[in-house]
């Protein structure tokens, strides 16, 4: 089946350490995206990458940082400059084409100890 | 920046009503999209609109987009229990590649 798969489901992180979030999809999607997601709120734009190699911030950037070396895969690195890092993350992707509707994976629940 | 607006945030309604949520744009936007997520879920894209005053049907579920394309509503009719979860609006401004999404409205159903 093809999908986008987010590893893992749960993640605790303690103070000062980095953790970094998986993103794998096989639909052969151009573009990818991370979003998180607090309770209650809407989805806000972290980083997102239309093609292999490069990638653009988003609407809360700081205290993240991404790479996108294969098209297929987008992980996310949360910094110990992120000072709120617990929520729920979101990726996603989509077809080159802006009109496409965004597929999202099952998410990765991120806690501090 | 863009803002992308939603209300009401909660909405809980009696199985059989009807309910209605109407999301709000700072600017003009190009396309606007509507997911669902049910509770532990992940978005599930619903449907796109593009034109001026565009409505869409899906069974009970009927999106529209305004005139001016800087709002839109989702209503849906004689709500069911699998109605159950949050709804998001998503807009995209004319040359941008980025969704903005809105602040959701979390529809509860009361048996």
């Amino acid at each position: 089946d093809g999908g986008i798969t987010q590893s893992p489901k749960y993640l605790f992180r303690k103070e000062g350490q980095n953790v970094t979030l998986s993103c794998e999809q096989n639909l052969n999607h151009d573009a990818m995206y991370w979003y998180r997601q607090d309770p209650g709120q809407g989805l806000r734009l972290i980083y997102y990458s239309q093609i292999v190699n490069d990638f653009q911030k988003g609407d809360i950037a700081e205290g993240y940082s991404v790479s996108r070396e294969k098209k297929e895969s987008f992980p996310l690195t949360v910094t110990s400059a992120q000072k709120n890092p617990t929520a729920f993350y979101l990726c996603a992707s989509t077809q080159g084409n802006r009109n496409q509707p965004q597929h999202f994976g099952d998410g990765t629940r991120l806690s501090i100890l | 920046g863009q803002q992308v607006m939603q209300i009401p945030q909660y909405q809980h309604v009696q199985e059989g009503e009807d309910f209605t949520t109407y999301c709000n744009s700072s600017t003009t936007l190009s396309n606007i999209q509507w997911y669902k997520q049910r509770p532990g879920g992940h978005p599930v894209f619903l449907i796109q609109l593009v034109k001026s005053g565009e409505v869409k049907k899906q069974k009970r579920l009927t999106f529209q987009f305004g005139e001016a394309k800087k709002n839109s509503s989702l209503h849906i009719t004689a709500t069911q229990t699998t109605d159950v979860g949050t709804y998001f609006c998503a807009g995209r401004r004319f040359g941008n590649e980025k969704l903005t999404f809105g602040t959701g409205t979390r529809l509860t159903i009361i048996p």
